[in-house]
C-alpha cells in the first residue's frame, strides 16, 4: 500500500500564477479530505469528496479556490489567482473500509508547501 | 460544532521519562472517535493512537496510552519512556463518522536528550 501520494511537495509561485495541487488516495478509499494548515488558522477543512461527490466545501476560502474529483483514484485543488495568504501546508487525507483497517480512520498524505510570493 | 482544545502549545521531557499532553473537547454527540495524530519536522501527520467513544477501555499502542475520560470530555496522551524520535507536534483530533477531522491547536513537544 503507497499510502496518499500527493504531488508536488513544494511549490512556489509568484502572486496571480494559478497553482495546482494533486493527491491520489488510498485505492479502495471512498472519502477524500482536503486540509490546509497554517501558523494562525492551524489545520482547517477546506473540502471533501465521498464516492468523488463533493459533500461540503464551506472551508474554501473563496472562489479562488475550487477542487475536483474526477474518479476514485484522482483529486486536484486549484488556486487561481494565488496570493501570498494563501501560503500554508496543503493536506490531503482518504478514508474508508480496508480489509483489516478501521472504518473512519483518516491517513494523510505528506503534504503540499505552497509558497506566494 | 464540535470544539478541541489543547491548553498546552509547548512542552518538555527528558529522555526515557514520561509526559502527559492533555486535550479537552466539546460535543453533543454520544457516539464519536478521538485521535492523536504526531507531526515531525518532515509535517508528515502520523496516527499515533485512536478511542472510539463508546469503549470505555483506554487505548495503548505500544508506547503511547490514552486516559479517555467522557463525562469529563478528556482525552489524554500519555508517552512512556520517551524518546528523541518522538519530538514532534501533537495534535488531538475529534471525528463524528465520515465527517471532516476537528483539531486542535496542537502541543509542540521536545524530547532533550
Amino acid at each position: 500500500d503507497a499510502g496518499v501520494i500527493q504531488s508536488p511537495r513544494h511549490e512556489v509561485t509568484e502572486m496571480g500564477q494559478e497553482v495546482t495541487l494533486r493527491c491520489k488516495p488510498i485505492s479502495g478509499h471512498d472519502y477524500l479530505f482536503w486540509y490546509r494548515q497554517t501558523m494562525m488558522r492551524g489545520l482547517e477543512l477546506l473540502i471533501y469528496f465521498n464516492n468523488n461527490v463533493p459533500i461540503d466545501d464551506s472551508g474554501m476560502p473563496e472562489d479562488r479556490f475550487s477542487a475536483k474529483m474526477p474518479n476514485a483514484s484522482f483529486s486536484t485543488l486549484k488556486i487561481q489567482p494565488s496570493e501570498p495568504r494563501d501560503s500554508a501546508v496543503y493536506f490531503c487525507a482518504s478514508s474508508g473500509i480496508l480489509s483489516g483497517r478501521a472504518l473512519y480512520e483518516q491517513y494523510f498524505g505528506p503534504g503540499t508547501r505552497l509558497t506566494v510570493t | 460544532a464540535q470544539t478541541v482544545t489543547q491548553s498546552q502549545p509547548e512542552m518538555s521531557v527528558q529522555e526515557a521519562e514520561t509526559v502527559t499532553l492533555s486535550c479537552t473537547y466539546d460535543t453533543s454527540e454520544s457516539n464519536y472517535y478521538l485521535f492523536w495524530y504526531k507531526q515531525p519536522p518532515s509535517r508528515q501527520m502520523i496516527l499515533v493512537i485512536r478511542q472510539e467513544a463508546y469503549k470505555q477501555q483506554n487505548a495503548t499502542e505500544n508506547r503511547f496510552s490514552v486516559n479517555f475520560q467522557k463525562a469529563a470530555k478528556s482525552f489524554s496522551l500519555k508517552i512512556s519512556d520517551s524518546q528523541l524520535g518522538d519530538t514532534a507536534m501533537y495534535f488531538c483530533a475529534f471525528l463524528k463518522g465520515n465527517t471532516p477531522l476537528v483539531f486542535g491547536k496542537g502541543t509542540r513537544l521536545s524530547v532533550i536528550a
